[in-house]
């Protein structure tokens, strides 16, 4: 069956680096997701990564995937303010011939002066 | 236009109501979403939209109905609500494989009183 796994909440001071992580259990899984959901707002696509990659950088976010543990990450560089929120690891249902998102219970990050 | 506009933000109903939440997206994807979201819980998937037919139907009780009147547009109608289905209601969109992640809108936070 699948799984998405999150720890639930992540304390940083401002300016330090943020690693948020996620396992997941099916491993025919092809595209994984992190989302930010900031308080009463909706979803917020990050980024995301094909099965295929180890790693992807977008400016301040590197998300890396190791496989063979099912472990996916998510890296803030130079923590802000703003990225106080809750982030979720997503990974594409892959059992389904339909669009199925199956989320993990979201990591709430606190970012402190 | 690259979002996902849901009206109305805020709506409290009595549970004898009859109410529809609306969901609109220019961006030419042909699959939509209507997801449901408790407090500090991850967004549960209700309806899939595939090219304005319903692919699915995650077991939702009939008091909810979903309709998609053209490609453009969501409707999630309402009626005998109880007080558990007070929630953030989310629709969200993608391209027909929705490979590349899916575009949210900001919710509608439902009361049912």
């Amino acid at each position: 069956g699948e799984d998405v796994e999150q720890s639930l909440f992540l304390s940083v001071r401002e300016g330090d680096s943020s690693v948020i992580n996620c396992t997941y259990t099916d491993s025919s899984s092809t595209y994984l997701y992190w989302y930010k959901q900031e308080p009463g707002a909706g979803l917020q696509l990050l980024t995301y990564i094909f099965s295929n990659m180890d790693m992807k950088q977008d400016q301040r976010l590197t998300v890396l995937l190791n496989k063979k543990d099912k472990h996916l990450s998510l890296r803030i560089a130079d923590t802000q303010t703003g990225d106080s929120a809750i982030y979720f690891c997503a990974e594409r249902d892959p059992s389904g011939g339909y669009n199925k998102l199956i989320f993990g219970a979201g990591t709430r990050l606190a970012v402190h002066p | 236009d690259t979002e996902v506009t849901q009206t109305p933000k805020h709506l409290v109903m009595g549970m004898t109501n009859k109410k529809s939440l609306k969901c609109e997206q220019h961006m030419g994807h042909r699959a939509m979403y209507w997801y449901k979201q408790k407090a500090k819980k991850p967004p549960e998937l209700m309806f899939v939209y595939s090219y304005e037919k319903l692919s699915i139907n995650e077991s939702v009780p009939s008091r909810f109905s979903p309709e998609c009147p053209n490609s453009s547009l969501l409707n999630l109608h309402l009626h005998a609500l109880q007080p558990e289905d007070s929630a953030l209601y989310l629709c969200a969109s993608s391209q027909d494989h929705g490979n590349y992640g899916y575009t949210f809108g900001s919710g509608t936070r439902l009361t049912v009183v």
